[in-house]
């Protein structure tokens, strides 16, 4: 079964530094990936998703991920952060089936940005 | 929001029973259960693709999910202990030839057993 590494439990920085929260992923087979945000008290929203294609990702809020497959990576970068970016973020994983009823969570990654 | 999840808050004791219900407006055919405890991943609970319960993921008989129809689906809560305690996630999704392979959240229900 596949599963998700997120490297940093806490990533402050300061407002308009770039930023990269980094994700690894674990499977036997082909997967689609996925980055979450959730702002307090609220879900998760979706970021971007990698399905296919061209590795580099772009995404809502100006974030953009990298899928690597010989390091097995999907980091998530931003290149100037703001104060509203502060919130939890998560890496996902689900098997690329037809049926992607299984997606898998990081335990993720609170930015916290500083004026 | 597409999901909506009510209560959005909920204080209940140790012998209480109590449901928890979420409504999609996506017109999504598979519907999930989150666990999401402080510092722990997210756990997932139970799936529903097309109406049948496809995953249950070991999550012990004081929880029972049902999902009489496509956009709707309840989480039957009673005899909870005190690690029961969480923010509990309702998500949906389009699986099978329209998959669009992402899902969308409510925004929780925040239990707290006392």
């Amino acid at each position: 079964a596949q599963s998700v590494t997120q490297l940093d439990s806490q990533v402050p920085v300061f407002e308009e530094a770039p930023v990269e929260l980094r994700c690894n992923y674990s499977s036997s087979v082909s997967v689609y990936l996925f980055w979450y945000v959730q702002y307090p008290n609220q879900g998760l929203q979706l970021l971007l998703k990698y399905l296919s294609g061209s590795t580099l990702v772009k995404g809502i809020n100006g974030f953009e991920a990298e899928f690597n497959k010989s390091q097995t990576s999907f980091h998530l970068r931003k290149p100037s952060v703001h104060i509203s970016d502060t919130a939890e973020y998560f890496c996902a994983v689900s098997d690329g089936e037809y049926n992607n009823n299984d997606m898998r969570f990081g335990a993720g990654t609170r930015l916290t940005v500083k004026p | 929001t597409g999901v909506t999840q009510t209560p959005r808050h909920l204080v209940m004791g140790m012998t209480n029973k109590k449901s928890l219900k979420c409504e999609q407006h996506l017109g999504h055919n598979a519907m999930y259960w989150y666990k999401q405890s402080a510092k722990k991943p997210l756990e997932l609970m139970f799936v529903y693709s097309l109406e049948e319960r496809v995953e249950n993921n070991s999550v012990p008989s004081r929880f029972s999910p049902e999902c009489p129809n496509s956009s709707h689906l309840f989480l039957h809560l009673h005899t909870l202990q005190p690690e029961d305690s969480a923010l509990y996630l309702c998500a949906s999704s389009q699986v099978g030839a329209a998959a669009n392979y992402g899902y969308t959240f409510g925004s929780g229900t925040r239990l707290t057993v006392v």
